[in-house]
């Protein structure tokens, strides 16, 4: 079984600029989440889809970050503008979801983002 | 608002020794209780879990414990060796499929 893909692994990009990230879930997950995890800390939950629909965004800062799942597969994570305490490792997960009661989320191997 | 404290941030024990961690959630609809170990620069992979219903489980040296009153749960290493060194992080999922996890404790075990 495949895992979680996400792309790119590593970014580094100066205050201000944009920059966007990819997840690929595993195949019939339908529950996706965007997590931020800055050093030393645990996850922090940005976003959560499940399939196509926002079940969760209460954490999300909704003027610069912003996130699709538009086919209820693939989803991307944006921010724009960037600041610099959006450095962090951004964790894509997902899990079965849909009724089956909460279950194990699988996590994608993340990326590194660097604001200068 | 829902919240995990995990402790102690970090531990450092002997190999051959046991590790615990503990973990109390605020959340009385969390049912599941997942614990991720996750190696420097790797990502969060699960090593066990424990839903409500149950107090206890184990798995070879990994065990963790429930206690839904107090609403805590502890992992549980024993005859630790160092591949066992990473960081560990509790969480609590309810039925909405989301988790809120702890921030995370280093366990070191020196040889």
């Amino acid at each position: 079984e495949a895992g979680v893909a996400q792309s790119p692994r590593y970014k580094i990009i100066e205050k201000r600029q944009s920059v966007a990230f990819w997840c690929n879930p595993i195949s019939g997950h339908a529950t996706l989440y965007w997590y931020q995890q800055i050093l030393g800390q645990g996850p922090k939950l940005l976003i959560q889809f499940q399939n196509n629909g926002v079940v969760d965004d209460s954490q999300l800062p909704k003027d610069r970050f912003s996130a699709e799942r538009l086919k209820g597969v693939d989803s991307t994570l944006k921010i724009q503008p960037a600041k610099l305490e959006d450095s962090a490792v951004y964790l894509c997960a997902s899990s079965l979801g849909a009724g089956l009661g909460v279950n194990e989320q699988f996590f994608g191997p993340g990326t590194r983002l660097t604001v200068l | 608002g829902e919240n995990v404290e995990q402790h102690p941030s970090t531990l450092s024990v002997q190999e051959g020794d046991s590790a615990v961690i503990k973990c109390t959630y605020s959340d009385s609809a969390s049912n599941y209780f997942p614990w991720y170990k996750q190696e420097l620069g790797k990502r969060p992979q699960l090593i066990i879990d424990i839903r409500s219903n149950v107090g206890e489980k184990k798995d070879q040296r990994i065990a963790v414990t429930l206690n839904k009153t107090a609403k805590h749960f502890s992992l549980h290493i024993t005859e630790t060796q160092p591949e066992d060194s990473a960081v560990y992080f509790c969480a609590a999922g309810s039925g909405t499929y989301k988790y809120i996890f702890g921030t995370g404790t280093r366990l070191k075990v020196l040889a």
